[in-house]
């Protein structure tokens, strides 16, 4: 089962613009992860935050979390039409005595010339 | 270079027969995951592993199997029993499963034909 659910699906924006993702979640987390995928490749990772954070930055990125509300928003600003990609969020699930990272649906961004 | 090398990029099969993801990773990584991508959705944990000679069946484990016999090295058989196992496949890692950040390779396609 799909812990996350991004939301928008798709979101299409002009160069220069900000663009910003959220991500909700079901259960208890220890971190929550941002991830970037160019069409038919591998994941890469944006950033990390932890459950005891409310708020981090990394150059363009800022990402927030809620924990009270299951929720956390990746904004992207001045977007560039390299920012193209699918975003997704990741929580860690405990697990039987493991933590497994899942993975929620994506967000598909189009940043426009 | 550190990385995850997966193998093949492309592969075909016909209906009935087993096939074999390769996945390596020189990152001296304990944890590794196989994730499952259908067009346009997220991913979907397969199977993971925290450990040599250990591993955990995530969300989707049916039809599929692996081993881990050595740190580096965690292969995929997508069986005959898997109903529809044409889907972009994900191999990542990641120093364990507590502490986040998966690093991930650049996937097989896999068509049943």
């Amino acid at each position: 089962s799909q812990q996350g659910e991004e939301d928008p699906q798709a979101l299409s924006i002009q160069e220069g613009e900000n663009a910003t993702m959220n991500c909700s979640y079901k259960t208890s987390i220890n971190n929550l992860q941002w991830y970037r995928q160019n069409s038919g490749r591998g994941l890469v990772h944006l950033i990390l935050i932890r459950s005891n954070e409310r708020e981090k930055h990394s150059g363009r990125l800022r990402v927030t979390l809620d924990t009270s509300k299951k929720s956390s928003s990746l904004l992207i600003t001045a977007s560039r039409a390299a920012d193209t990609a699918s975003y997704f969020c990741a929580t860690d699930q405990a697990s039987g005595g493991y933590q497994k990272v899942t993975f929620g649906t994506g967000t598909k961004l189009q940043v426009i010339p | 270079d550190g990385g995850i090398t997966q193998s093949p990029k492309y592969l075909f099969r016909k209906e009935g027969q087993n096939v074999t993801l390769s996945c390596e990773q020189n990152l001296n990584h304990d944890a590794m995951y196989w994730y499952r991508q259908d067009p346009g959705q997220g991913l979907r944990l397969i199977y993971y592993s925290q450990i040599v000679n250990d591993f955990q069946k995530g969300d989707i484990a049916e039809g599929y199997s692996v081993s881990r016999e050595k740190k580096e090295s965690f292969p995929l058989t997508v069986t005959s029993a898997q109903k529809n196992p044409t889907a972009f496949y994900l191999c990542a890692s990641s120093w364990n499963t507590y502490t986040g950040e998966l690093f991930f390779g650049e996937g097989s396609r896999l068509t049943v034909l």
